[in-house]
């Protein structure tokens, strides 16, 4: 059962334009979500998060946004740069009941910022 | 600081060989954990460990083993390796259980 899914297995975006990169999530008990980023070969980078009581986190050049009822979140980043091109982990935690000690990743998604 | 040092990065082992991944954190977080990446997946937990002396199962154990004497070290160990177990591994450690700091990776292959 995938609790956290990101359905892009990639995207792809010229530079200087919006990236949006979408996470959904089924179980209610989350109340933390974060974003990693990943370059190949290396381990993820921690990127931005926010809690169940916001709806929007600003970060320089990234946003995220939460909608609870929707169990939706996203990511933007403006403007894209060729040096975001990585892939893009969403990532949640939840209450004792949601596993509060423990992080459950999406499957990522692959972003490539094109010249 | 080093951070989250992984060694060794990379091993072949043959089927039913054993080995140990050792991972280190000079940062004195409490909480550490073992991941493991197969191709286009995300990071399933193996293991986690809230402090010393203190381990936990996560999604994907079976064949797998931790230890947690110290604060600062966290291996994780193979015991009769599989194919199946052939992964990026990634150890991690967070002060407060949320933004983790993870190291390089170990890229296993078992053959």
């Amino acid at each position: 059962d995938q609790q956290v899914k990101q359905n892009s297995p990639s995207l792809s975006v010229q530079e200087g334009r919006i990236s949006i990169l979408n996470c959904d999530y089924t179980n209610s008990m989350f109340d933390y979500f974060l974003w990693y980023k990943k370059y190949p070969a290396e381990g993820p980078t921690f990127l931005i998060s926010i809690s169940s009581i916001k709806d929007k986190n600003e970060d320089g050049r990234f946003t995220v946004f939460l909608n609870k009822s929707a169990k939706h979140l996203s990511l933007h980043i403006v403007p894209s740069q060729p040096g975001d091109s990585a892939v893009y982990f969403c990532a949640a935690s939840g209450g004792v009941t949601g596993g509060g000690n423990k992080l459950t990743f999406g499957t990522g998604t692959q972003l490539k910022v094109e010249l | 600081n080093a951070g989250v040092t992984q060694t060794p990065k990379f091993r072949i082992l043959k089927i039913g060989q054993s080995m140990t991944l050792q991972c280190a954190q000079d940062m004195n977080h409490n909480y550490m954990y073992w991941y493991r990446q197969d191709p286009g997946m995300g990071l399933k937990l193996i293991y986690y460990s809230v402090g010393a002396g203190i381990t936990d199962k996560g999604e994907v154990p079976n064949g797998y083993n931790v230890s947690r004497s110290t604060t600062e070290d966290f291996p994780l160990r193979l015991e009769l390796a599989a194919p199946s177990q052939t992964s990026v591994y990634f150890c991690a450690s967070s002060p407060s259980a949320m933004e983790q700091f993870f190291g390089p990776g170990t890229r296993l292959t078992v053959l």
